[in-house]
């Protein structure tokens, strides 16, 4: 069985720009979720998919975007970023949206400048 | 929205002692998971456990749903456990999203 992986795993950017970071779920799982966890906080969810569909939005912008695509996996796009954008962003999949153990991937680390 | 606290914040354990990290919540739940944060940043699973009593060799929990709380026990720590102890919710009235603590931080000193 396949874990979750995510790439790329250090990111650096600059103010503006605009970062895709991608997530590929386990084996099985049709639900995705990303989460942002800054620096010395718990992680914060993001949005999540489920069948490529958007499934639920957490409290941030509409310039944090995402995609899933028909084998599961997933985008976070996120365009003209700030300073405050800079964290450890994790993806999570699982089988069943809500209800079932969501499993983690090793996160992107992304430094905005 | 649902409140999840956790305490302590912190916690310095010498190697053998045991632990319980506690977790507090708001609302009803049909989803609480217990993770460690290792230093590389990996969430890794400890329990799914949204009621009841689980154990796996060191370290259970125990989930009291009614009373919206659950304790994680760590026995006969090792260094190896130290990181951040997370627990996370996904509640009834809510979307499917996990809502994390603030997190335990745990130190194990040899």
């Amino acid at each position: 069985e396949t874990g979750v992986t995510q790439s790329p795993t250090h990111l650096i950017k600059t103010r503006g720009q605009q970062v895709t970071l991608r997530c590929s779920s386990q084996s099985g799982h049709n639900t995705v979720s990303w989460y942002q966890q800054a620096l010395g906080q718990g992680p914060q969810f993001i949005f999540q998919y489920y069948r490529e569909e958007e499934n639920g939005r957490g409290n941030f912008p509409p310039r944090f975007s995402g995609l899933q695509f028909p084998n599961y996996s997933s985008e976070l796009n996120v365009n003209a970023l700030e300073l405050d954008d800079s964290a450890l962003y994790l993806c999570a999949s699982s089988s069943r949206a809500g209800v079932d153990t969501q499993y983690f991937g090793p996160g992107t680390r992304l430094t905005v400048l | 929205g649902i409140q999840v606290e956790q305490s302590p914040p912190d916690l310095i354990l010498q190697e053998g002692a045991n632990s319980t990290l506690r977790c507090n919540f708001s609302d009803s739940v049909n989803n609480l998971q217990w993770f460690h944060q290792n230093p590389w940043g990996q969430l890794i699973n400890l329990f799914y456990i949204p009621s009841g009593t689980k154990q796996n060799g060191r370290l259970s929990a125990t989930t009291v749903a009614t009373e919206r709380y659950s304790l994680l026990y760590i026995s006969s720590s090792q260094t190896t456990d130290s990181g951040v102890y997370f627990c996370a919710v996904a509640w009834r009235g809510g979307s499917e999203k996990l809502v994390f603590g603030k997190g335990t931080k745990l130190t194990v000193n040899p």
